[in-house]
């Protein structure tokens, strides 16, 4: 099927590196954070999430940090794995409201 | 627990047709959102539905229509179908307060020729 990374950044990197990827948010009422994985042929699947009252919070070898004075966010992936390859997207949202704005996405290819 | 489901998973059409796609969100689930995916523009945004009323809605022409039915279920139509309508169509359904458990769809990939 059709790629949606086509016109994606790119982030290669061996498996066992740890690798980041970076997200720029555009709305600074945004309270909270998502970052996703997409696959090919699926839909976007939930890593971790983070509020806006946190900088940083970690998962199972992952970790979101939230830098709100200059609105980025950022996802690092510890001894990154043949199987994290896909493509990484971040989302923010207005708890207000049930809707997400999505960045771009960052293609991660990880090389055994 | 089953997990929010789109049929079809692919469709064909020709331009200046018109289409329905179909969602069904987790059960418990009141809120269904949808996004239309492409390779040059991403993610963007739909509509939303909530309690059969549309809640929110992205900026796409009045040829993007949806609906939601009493027990959660929506459709999303597309009418006069143009090229620039391929894409892969995603629903993502949550409890309604905010994006906490938002459940995306594998999505309907649609292709108009």
């Amino acid at each position: 099927g059709e790629s949606v990374g086509l016109h994606l950044p790119t982030l290669s990197v061996q498996e066992g590196d740890n690798s980041i990827i970076n997200c720029a948010y555009s709305n600074s009422a945004s309270d909270y954070f998502i970052w996703y994985k997409q696959e090919s042929g699926k839909g976007p699947q939930f890593i971790i999430d983070i509020r806006s009252n946190m900088d940083k919070r970690q998962g199972q070898r992952v970790t979101v940090l939230l830098n709100k004075t200059v609105k980025h966010l950022s996802l690092q992936i510890a001894a990154t794995q043949p199987g994290d390859s896909a493509v990484y997207f971040c989302a923010e949202n207005d708890s207000g409201y049930s809707t997400l704005t999505f960045g771009k996405g960052t293609m991660l290819l990880v090389s055994p | 627990k089953a997990g929010v489901t789109q049929t079809p998973r692919y469709l064909i059409k020709t331009r200046g047709q018109q289409v329905t796609l179909s969602c069904s969100p987790i059960s418990g689930h009141r809120s269904v959102s949808w996004y239309q995916q492409t390779p040059g523009q991403g993610l963007q945004f739909l509509f939303e539905y909530f309690s059969e009323t549309q809640r929110n809605k992205g900026n796409f022409p009045g040829r993007f229509s949806g609906r939601q039915f009493s027990n959660s279920r929506s459709e999303m139509n597309v009418s006069t179908l143009e090229l620039g309508d391929s894409a892969l169509y995603l629903c993502a359904s949550s409890r309604g307060q905010g994006a906490d458990g938002y459940t995306f769809g594998s999505g309907t990939r649609l292709t108009v020729v």
